[in-house]
């Protein structure tokens, strides 16, 4: 089936560092979703992208929807504690054919600040 | 506006015993509601989506089965817990394929 590699897995930050996280697949998407997950909370869609090469900005996050449909960053700049979780990329595939919508989830990438 | 609520949030139950996790969706009808499972904070795994009433998908065999008895209810359930039922559950819905939305979770402990 179809997989998303979401890289780094980890990482630490010390705060006011700009962070750079990516998701790439084989498949193309038609929308990137990058989401936050508090610990012991539910995950909070952060920006949502519908079109090759677009870049979008959500504050201090800024995300792009890759050329060839197949990838997505998302940047974080000037890191504070309070971005610390984890983060997934998530991409729907263009054939929607009641699987769920053909979401597919990234393994998520677990952000830690050093105050 | 929409909202997604999830009961409970936390819960231990001894192996064997039933399970019952409820969702209910607010302010949209005929959403798409999915049931997830986080195991160690880390990765989404998708157990059931429903399109519709009585409409239920199951991505993966388990000893977990869900139920759509009304529209913008959703309930994830098991006749005898194991120990590997523990983790984060979360109840989802969205209107079409994309942006789905998460509720605040259940966290099961199986002891």
């Amino acid at each position: 089936g179809q997989q998303l590699n979401q890289s780094p897995q980890s990482m630490f930050i010390q705060e006011g560092e700009d962070v750079s996280m990516n998701c790439t697949s084989s498949s193309i998407f038609n929308t990137w979703l990058w989401y936050k997950q508090d610990p012991g909370e539910g995950p909070v869609l952060l920006i949502a992208l519908y079109k090759a090469g677009e870049l979008t900005s959500n504050g201090r996050l800024t995300a792009q929807f890759g050329i060839t449909r197949k990838d997505s960053f998302l940047n974080i700049s000037a890191s504070i504690p309070s971005d610390v979780g984890i983060y997934f990329c998530a991409g729907q595939l263009g054939n929607y054919g009641g699987s769920q919508g053909n979401l597919i989830f990234g393994k998520g990438t677990k952000l830690s600040v050093k105050p | 506006s929409q909202t997604i609520h999830q009961w409970p949030a936390t819960l231990v139950q001894p192996v064997g015993s039933p399970l019952s996790l409820e969702c209910t969706v607010e302010g949209t009808s005929n959403p798409n509601l999915y049931w997830y499972r986080q195991a160690a904070g880390r990765g989404l795994q998708l157990l059931f989506y429903s399109v519709g009433i009585g409409q239920i998908s199951s991505e993966v065999p388990q000893n977990l089965s869900a139920s759509r008895p009304q529209d913008r209810q959703f309930i994830l359930s098991s006749k005898k817990l194991l120990l590997s039922d523990s983790g984060f559950y979360l109840c989802a819905w969205s209107v079409g394929p994309s942006l789905v939305t998460f509720g605040s979770g259940t966290r099961l402990t199986v002891v």
